[in-house]
């Protein structure tokens, strides 16, 4: 079956960097755009980006555009979130969600979100 | 950006009762091109990840119990729950994803049994 691993809460000081992985599995893992979602603590969710792996593009929100970074490993089927310049308002809950359809270029809109990581923890404190 | 606004904030139903969460996006969420409505319902239980329960506005994802229904086009949408169940409980979120970069959410509604 589908899933999404991810790794493990981090605590961070600020202005340093952390770098969030997701596992995945159960796919073909390059079809599938890979999305990630934030969610600060008792807030609401916030996209950050998406990256698909056949082509290795990735799309930003504009908000993070400059400190954050997506990639991909083929090899290990894995999905990285690498967040930069790390402030407090950056501590919360980080998902990796695949998009529900495989990836058609020939499709110019979004896709609902149809599996999710179980979520990382960043805690950023001095 | 297109903004989502839900409405109400938090909701307390009674058992086995109808519940209902709107949500309003400020510009239309419509491809006319297909007639399909870019609008996800996701419900979130404390502790773990938000579900998928309704895509393109009216689609039940698998698996989801057919008391959830969603209905609406362009920029106001429902989700209901035809008859509310203890498992129910949790937040749920709207989101568009006609547009991107970003895709947005709505603020979420707490849905809590009477």
């Amino acid at each position: 079956q589908v899933q999404l691993v991810q790794s493990g809460a981090e605590v961070k000081t600020p202005g340093s960097s952390v770098k969030v992985s997701c596992k995945t599995s159960g796919y073909t893992f390059s079809s599938y755009l890979i999305n990630w979602v934030r969610q600060a603590p008792g807030q609401g969710l916030e996209w950050m980006g998406g990256i698909i792996p056949f082509f290795g593009a990735p799309n930003y929100a504009q908000k993070f555009q400059g400190r954050v970074t997506l990639t991909t490993d083929e090899s290990t089927r894995t999905v990285y979130m690498d967040l930069r310049n790390l402030r407090s308002e950056d501590t919360a809950v980080y998902f990796c969600a695949r998009d529900h359809l495989p990836y058609d270029s020939a499709v110019k809109r979004g896709d609902a979100f149809d599996m999710w990581g179980q979520g990382t923890m960043v805690i950023v404190s001095s | 950006d297109i903004v989502m606004t839900q409405s109400p904030d938090s909701l307390a139903v009674s058992l086995g009762e109808r519940a209902t969460i709107n949500c309003k996006s400020s510009q239309s969420v419509l491809d006319t091109s297909n007639k399909r409505n870019y609008l996800a319902w996701y419900q979130q239980k404390a502790g773990q990840p938000p579900k998928l329960l309704i895509y393109w506005a009216s689609t039940r994802e698998s698996g989801v119990p057919d008391r959830f229904s969603g209905s609406g086009s362009a920029t106001d949408f429902t989700l209901a729950i035809s008859s509310l169940q203890p498992e129910d409980v949790a937040v749920y979120y709207c989101q568009q994803y006609y547009t991107t970069p970003p895709y947005t959410f709505g603020q979420g509604t707490k849905l809590e049994i009477k």
